[in-house]
């Protein structure tokens, strides 16, 4: 099991560039969620998919969108980038089926954006 | 809102010594999860333990326990016999009922490790 996959690992760009991000979940897992880390602080929630549609958003403008494929892989698109963007973000996959077993979330490694 | 407080950004700790990590929330829910998470160098975020707040029972996976208080809204970890791989970041975090839904993290602690 390849656990949570996200590539690139490290990007560099330009202010008010787009970039995509990808991400495959943990095999077994229909749920994607993905979190931005600045340095030194904790991730902040982004948005969530599951079933191929948003289900869940943070506090985070229209710039950030994304995507779920039907095999659950997910992409979050970051448009006209500002400074401010650059942070390690995260992609975290689970599963919405409790039923009595583990629900905790798995991390990917995380792609580093740096924004100049 | 659901909020996930760390008051320690920085501990130290000797090998084989006992740390305790602190974490306070604040939530309106009655039924929700609560994780530490440890983020070493390598950046990946690895699950330490979680606590079901319907279980009274604190939660134990090994050298790692927590002390939750769900009427204070604590939720403190404890590492016993501290390892030098034990160093990194140490995140609190706070789910709802519902699985998959957003996890609402701490600004974590850095522990070091000293031998």
């Amino acid at each position: 099991d390849a656990g949570v996959t996200q590539s690139p690992t490290h990007l560099i760009k330009t202010r008010g560039q787009q970039v995509t991000l990808r991400c495959s979940p943990k095999s077994g897992h229909d749920t994607v969620s993905w979190y931005q880390q600045a340095l030194g602080q904790g991730p902040q929630f982004i948005f969530q998919y599951y079933e191929e549609e948003e289900r869940q958003r943070g506090n985070f403008p229209d710039r950030f969108s994304g995507h779920q494929f039907p095999n659950y892989s997910s992409e979050l698109n970051v448009n006209a980038l500002l400074l401010g963007d650059s942070a390690l973000y995260l992609c975290a996959s689970s599963s919405r089926w409790t039923g009595g077993m583990n629900t905790e979330a798995f991390f990917g490694q995380g792609t580093r954006l740096t924004v100049v | 809102a659901q909020t996930v407080t760390q008051s320690q950004p920085e501990m130290s700790v000797q090998e084989a010594e006992t740390v305790t990590l602190s974490c306070t929330y604040d939530t309106s829910e009655s039924d929700y999860y609560l994780f530490w998470y440890k983020q070493p160098p390598s950046r990946q975020m690895i699950l330490v333990i979680r606590q079901e707040a319907y279980k009274q029972q604190n939660a134990t996976e090994n050298r790692f326990s927590v002390n939750f208080q769900k009427a204070a809204k604590s939720f403190s970890l404890k590492i016993s016999d501290s390892q030098l791989g034990d160093a990194a970041m140490y995140f609190c975090a706070y789910r709802g009922p519902q699985a998959g839904t957003a996890l609402i993290f701490g600004k974590g602690t850095t522990l070091s490790v000293s031998s």
